[in-house]
């Protein structure tokens, strides 16, 4: 199957600070991505969502960014708070196919 | 406004037990899955469903059948339980097939086979 990578499996930040989550795909063909956030004990929510004819999108204090050169997806979270505390994945979706290959996800703590 | 509800939340299976994890939707979606989340490795699809009256083998379909019993239900069962079986499922559903923002997950069914 993809392999959806993450840089890092654990990420901790101060809470205020901004937090950066990054994202390896391996599938150029894939023209569509989104960032999911999981509490703990729930399922994925959507965050945001980016297509392959994209380069930057911004939501609010989350912004996705996609360079296809390198096949890299991050995921910048403004001015951190205790609330987003979680574990985030990417997701991608090839042009071809019925369905997404989710990453193995990062764990962001915020520490107050 | 419930989303996507999945019964049970937690169940204990003897190896070879067979059981139905059930989920139904109330957002009028047409698409449904099945997705199964081990420690160390994304979600992997089992079985979806573009639409009602439709089903399709996902990633790791072997040891699971599914019945999309209506547009609102979308069911799956384990036959004859394994230990390689003990997972969180999460069954989601979606406005239209490949999902994006329509993507609406359950809140999962931890299960744990002994």
């Amino acid at each position: 199957g993809e392999s959806v990578g993450l840089h890092l499996p654990t990420l901790s930040v101060q809470e205020g600070d901004n937090s950066i989550i990054n994202c390896a795909y391996s599938n150029s063909a894939s023209d569509y991505f989104i960032w999911y956030k999981q509490e703990s004990g729930k399922g994925p929510q959507f965050i945001i969502d980016i297509r392959s004819n994209m380069d930057k999108r911004q939501g609010q204090r989350v912004t996705v960014l996609l360079n296809k050169t390198v096949k890299h997806l991050s995921l910048q979270i403004a001015a951190t708070q205790p609330g987003d505390s979680a574990v985030y994945f990417c997701a991608e979706r090839l042009n071809t196919g019925n369905q997404f290959y989710f990453g193995t996800g990062t764990s962001l703590t915020v520490i107050p | 406004n419930a989303g996507v509800t999945q019964t049970p939340k937690f169940q204990v299976l003897k190896t070879g037990q067979s059981m139905t994890l059930q989920c139904a939707q109330d957002m009028n979606h047409n698409s449904m899955y099945w997705y199964r989340q081990d420690p160390g490795m994304g979600l992997r699809l089992i079985y979806y469903s573009a639409s009602e009256g439709t089903t399709d083998k996902g990633e790791v379909p072997n040891g699971y059948n599914v019945s999309r019993l209506n547009k609102r239900e979308f069911s799956l069962r384990l036959e004859s339980a394994a230990p390689s079986q003990t997972s969180v499922y999460f069954c989601a559903s979606s406005t239209i097939l490949q999902g994006g923002k329509g993507y609406t997950f359950g809140s999962g069914t931890r299960l744990t086979v002994v």
